[in-house]
């Protein structure tokens, strides 16, 4: 199981705001990173640190962070940020090990 | 910019080694504070940290798979590797590698290689 645990589904309509969240307890020390993977195509990189968009990444995305819970919000949902979103950081050991959350399947109504 | 491209074996059989090579082009793998990363993704399911290595050799392994994996690198050809013994149908997933930076608060992965799909079956 998870370290990470994420909302199994969530929807949005076109042009609204979402949160997809992920908690776990070694948020409360590190960020998650948050990435965007789309039907046959490997991850991408969305969100990492405290709130840092890679180059290339829609200003729509951003990340916070708050006790053991971290979020991604995208604000006016477009049609192709319909995708599969996973959160990541270390596990809560101590032992510098990675973890994912489960994912969130993103809807665009 | 960097780029990472997995390549091996698509199928295995049943109790054997997975064997996967990720080469990284674009820059030194030894270049910069980085450890290098495997993850997998069964069909139709989630991310799994597979483990990481560091260009001293250093790792770091997920503790469910720590005793069938190794994974090793080789800074004169820009590569790292993964192996997995003892293989089962369980194992069959598509297989990335990625870079990882880390600090004190942060930890990410990017980029990632496209992936490729090890099918174990006999």
């Amino acid at each position: 199981s998870s370290e990470l645990t994420q909302d199994p589904a969530v929807s949005v309509a076109l042009g609204q705001t979402v949160r997809i969240t992920c908690q776990g307890d070694s948020l409360r020390s590190y960020y998650a990173s948050w990435y965007q993977q789309k039907p046959g195509q490997a991850p991408v990189l969305v969100i990492y640190g405290k709130n840092n968009r890679p180059s290339g990444i829609p200003d729509r995305f951003s990340g916070s962070s708050s006790g053991n819970t971290a979020s991604l919000t995208i604000t006016g949902a477009q049609a192709e940020d319909e995708a599969d979103y996973y959160c990541n950081s270390r596990d809560s050991s101590g032992n510098h090990l990675g973890v994912f959350g489960g994912g969130t399947k993103l809807t665009v109504l | 910019q960097v780029q990472l491209q997995e390549s091996g074996p698509g199928l295995v059989k049943p109790s054997q080694t997975l064997s996967l090579t990720c080469t990284v082009s674009g820059g030194s793998i030894s270049s910069g504070s980085y450890y290098w990363s495997w993850i997998r993704q069964p069909a139709g399911k989630g991310l799994e940290w597979i483990g990481r290595i560091y260009t001293s050799g250093s790792t770091n392994y997920n503790p469910s798979l720590k005793s069938r994996v190794t994974i090793s690198v080789d800074t004169s050809k820009n590569q790292f590797s993964l192996k997995l013994s003892s293989v089962t149908a369980a194992d069959t997933a598509v297989y990335y590698c990625a870079r990882e930076d880390s600090g004190s608060y942060f930890f990410y992965l990017d980029p990632w290689g496209q992936g490729t799909l090890v099918t174990v079956s006999s």
